[in-house]
């Protein structure tokens, strides 16, 4: 596709359920960012990777937290036993070369509500 | 200490004034500097990219860096209320990691 593409846009769990985002960036983008946003908040870093690296796993919050980049191309977060407090907009961006500040690209975000 | 600050507002100036949106980092070998603009509900975009000292002017934008005190800025020139928005400072660090600021509101009253 054109842009980042995430999935789904928004989604409703329950509390202690597990929930998987998916992010598939764009074509050629070797860089593949994960942040989360609370409400009226600033970008929350989680993960990052970059082709076949391992990946910067040093922002996600606690190990109920995981996430795989599969063929450096799709991404997949993971949430564990979701928590209340895991409610935000998680967002995903791929820029063309590692920290691409011109480059980068972000989805639309995966809205998660934990009840 | 955030690698990345910025205050979180809200800014408010009047229609037509300059707005001046403030950065600090604290990786002193960082090299490149990005200003994204985000709207309520979407996602940022970027607006300006800055990697030498001094100013880099884009239409009705300037952002400035001072890389000795390790601060950038982004001034709005007469500013309109389509510029109200969250505006985040974003810095590539030597892992080659962009790393955001938490952003300022700005909000631009007619």
């Amino acid at each position: 596709g054109a842009g980042v593409s995430q999935s789904p846009s928004n989604k409703v769990t329950e509390k202690g359920k597990d929930v998987e985002l998916r992010c598939d960036p764009i074509s050629g983008h070797t860089a593949l960012y994960w942040y989360r946003q609370s409400l009226g908040q600033g970008l929350e870093f989680l993960i990052y990777f970059q082709g076949n690296s391992a990946p910067d796993k040093s922002g996600l919050p606690s190990d109920r937290f995981s996430a795989e980049r599969t063929g450096g191309s799709v991404s997949t977060l993971t949430i564990q036993r979701t928590q209340q407090e895991d409610s935000a907009v998680y967002l995903c961006a791929s820029s063309l070369s590692p920290g691409d500040g011109n480059t980068i690209y972000f989805g639309e975000g995966s809205w998660l509500t934990v009840v | 200490q955030k690698e990345v600050e910025q205050n979180s507002g809200p800014l408010s100036v009047p229609e037509g004034a300059i707005a001046s949106l403030n950065c600090t980092y604290s990786d002193r070998v960082s090299q490149s500097f990005f200003w994204y603009r985000q709207y309520s509900g979407k996602s940022p975009e970027l607006i300006m990219s800055i990697y030498s000292n001094g100013d880099k002017e884009d239409g009705r934008f300037t952002a400035q860096l001072n890389k000795a005190s390790q601060y950038v800025s982004l001034l709005i020139r007469d500013s309109q209320p389509s510029d109200s928005a969250t505006y985040l400072c974003a810095v590539r660090n030597a892992g080659n990691m962009l790393t955001f600021g938490g952003g300022t509101r700005l909000m631009v009253k007619p």
